[in-house]
This record gives C-alpha cells, structure tokens and sequence, in this order.
C-alpha cells in the first residue's frame, strides 16, 4: 500500500496570510491531485500534476510536484476566508489501472 | 444537474442489522468507486468497479460487499452492520481514459451511525 501523509492535519490563520500545505510519500506516483472538501459534501478536484518538477497555478493557490514524483505541496497566497476547507492529495501509483491512495487530510480555516 | 448521487443521506443502525448505499451516476463514466472517511485518515477505498460487470476490492473490503448494477449504479451493502462501519461514505465515478487524466467526481455522501 503506497502511503501519502499530509502536513500539517490542522491549519488556522488570519485572512490575508499565506500558507503551505505538504503531501509526502516514500514511494512514486504517476500523477497527484490535490481536492479541496467543504462540510457535508464531496471532494472536489483541484488541480492534476503529471510531470516531475510541474509547478501548476489556479488564481491564488500554487501546486508543486517535486522532481521524484514522491511529493507535492500547495501554496495559497493572501487566503481568503472562502478558501477554509479539507484539502486532500491524491496519488496514482505507476502501473495502477484506476485507484488513487488519498493522504489525511489538512483542514484548514481562514479567520476574517 | 448531472453528477453523483447517493441515498441516503443519512442512516443509523443497531449493530447487526444490514442495509444498502445506492449510487447513480449520469455522466456516462465506466468505472464508479466506495470510499469510507473517518476522521484524521482521509479517504479508504472500499470496493471498485473499472467497468460494467467487472468489481475489486479496494483496500479496506472486509464487512461490504457491492454490486455494479449497470453502468449508472453501484451499491454497498452492509450484511451485518459494525460499530466500526460508523463512516462518512462516499461514491465516486471516473471516465475512461489516460490514468493521469481522470478526474474523480464525488456524491455528497452518506452518513452512517452503527449504534
């Protein structure tokens, strides 16, 4: 089972701060995708990176893929309140056929 | 509106007694999925099913058991509910295509007490 651990599980700052959230693994994966999930619904995807090194941007947030494809982090700039939410990364394994392993989780909460 | 939709919402069993998670999707995926979350372990699959007539256990199968009922639909079923089974359930579908494209798309879950 390939494991994916997210830092950190709990993150509360003030509006206009900026962040960091990490995804981790000792094993390599084809692809990763970061989710955001709000209470009382589904994740919802992202974000997919593909290519060792890919550095993706969606309006304020920034995902990396680290070079040997075991990592990947997302960068929020200015966080807004609408962005608290739990944000899961998700890898595919190579030669997996249509699984993803999700890491835990990182709740996050934006204070106005 | 087009998605996933799962029944019901919620749900609370006493230990022992059985029940089944519906699932429907209309946007013509082929491979439909059973997560369970639990807090502080993010999402566990439970059960898979890559197309039509084909099912595979995920990594946590023990205590379920689905059925691909067509292509749309995708049911769990509980045959002797635990209170360890007290999850978050979550159905997912995902086209057919290049793995590092699929996107997975998520129902609203179910909620599910085992008292």
């Amino acid at each position: 089972t390939q494991l994916l651990e997210q830092s950190p599980q709990f993150l509360s700052i003030q509006e206009g701060e900026n962040l960091t959230v990490y995804c981790n693994s000792s094993s390599v994966f084809s692809s990763l995708q970061w989710y955001r999930q709000e209470p009382g619904e589904g994740p919802v995807l992202l974000v997919t990176v593909v290519t060792g090194g890919e550095v993706k941007k969606l309006k304020r947030l920034t995902f990396q893929f680290g070079d040997a494809r075991k990592d990947s982090s997302l960068h929020i700039t200015a966080a807004q309140p609408g962005d608290t939410g739990l944000y899961l990364c998700a890898g595919r394994g190579p030669g997996s056929a249509r699984q993803l392993t999700f890491g835990s989780g990182t709740q996050l909460t934006v204070l106005p | 509106n087009a998605g996933v939709t799962q029944t019901p919402k919620f749900q609370v069993l006493k230990t022992g007694q059985s029940m089944t998670l519906q699932c429907a999707q209309d946007m013509n995926h082929n491979s439909m999925y059973w997560y369970r979350q639990d807090p502080g372990m993010g999402l566990r699959l439970i059960y898979y099913s890559a197309s039509e007539g084909t099912t595979d256990k995920g990594e946590v199968p023990n205590g379920y058991n689905v059925s691909r009922l067509n292509k749309r639909e995708f049911s769990l079923r509980l045959e002797s509910a635990a209170p360890s089974q007290t999850s978050v359930y979550f159905c997912a579908s995902q086209p057919w295509g290049r793995a590092g494209a699929n996107v997975l798309t998520f129902g609203a879950g179910s909620r599910l007490t085992v008292l």
